[in-house]
């Protein structure tokens, strides 16, 4: 039974640049949440993707985006990105209630 | 909006004692509670999940929810040094809403 996935595992950009994260949901689950982990902090909801839709957000801005495919695999985009935006990106699949499984996240670094 | 407050520790515990680790919140709409643990440089790993007020038991874990109190802990019998790590509390919104987290507590066991 495949768990959740995520590429790339680690990734360096430059301040204003744009990035997209990839991740396939653990196998039987249609719904994906996205997370970000800055340094010491807990995880905070981005958004969620449901039946390829946008269906809940956190409180981020527009530069952060994303997209769920047929399949039910996701990607997370940020536009502009900020020294600020350092931080561990994870993506949680779920099906039907609210137990969250977490992929190993993708740690990305903004110079 | 929702708050979620844990003891940031470091809290330290000999091996073979009991760890308590404690979590207050402020959604009392909340319905359901997850416990995730986060090894460093790792994403978060559910542990445990508990919906009704009481005790639920697992192995060497324990969660306990009083909603009355907005408080809900974790017990981790027989500590091990596997068990250091930070822990994250985690009141379920209600589905698409996402996971509101605490800043987790990080446990050290001591040998």
């Amino acid at each position: 039974d495949a768990g959740v996935t995520q590429s790339p595992t680690h990734l360096i950009k430059t301040r204003g640049q744009q990035v997209t994260l990839r991740c396939s949901p653990k196998s039987g689950h249609d719904t994906v949440s996205w997370y970000q982990q800055a340094l010491g902090q807990g995880p905070q909801f981005i958004f969620q993707y449901y039946e390829e839709e946008e269906r809940q957000r956190g409180n981020f801005p527009d530069r952060f985006s994303g997209h769920q495919f047929p399949n039910y695999s996701s990607e997370l985009n940020v536009n502009a990105l900020l020294l600020g935006d350092s931080a561990l990106y994870l993506c949680a699949s779920l099906t039907g209630g609210e137990t969250q499984y977490f992929g190993p996240g993708t740690r990305l670094l903004v110079l | 909006q929702k708050e979620v407050e844990q003891n940031s520790g470091p809290l330290s515990v000999p091996e073979g004692a009991i760890a308590s680790l404690n979590c207050t919140y402020s959604d009392r709409g909340s319905q359901s509670f997850f416990w995730y643990r986060q090894y460093s440089g790792k994403s978060p790993e559910l542990i445990m999940s508990i919906y009704s007020n009481g005790d639920k038991e697992d192995g060497r874990f324990t969660a306990q929810l009083n909603k009355a109190s907005q408080y809900v802990s974790l017990l981790i019998r027989d500590s091990q040094p596997s068990d250091s790590a930070t822990y994250l509390c985690a009141p379920g919104g209600g589905g698409a809403d996402g996971l509101t987290f605490g800043k987790g507590t990080h446990l050290i066991i001591q040998p």
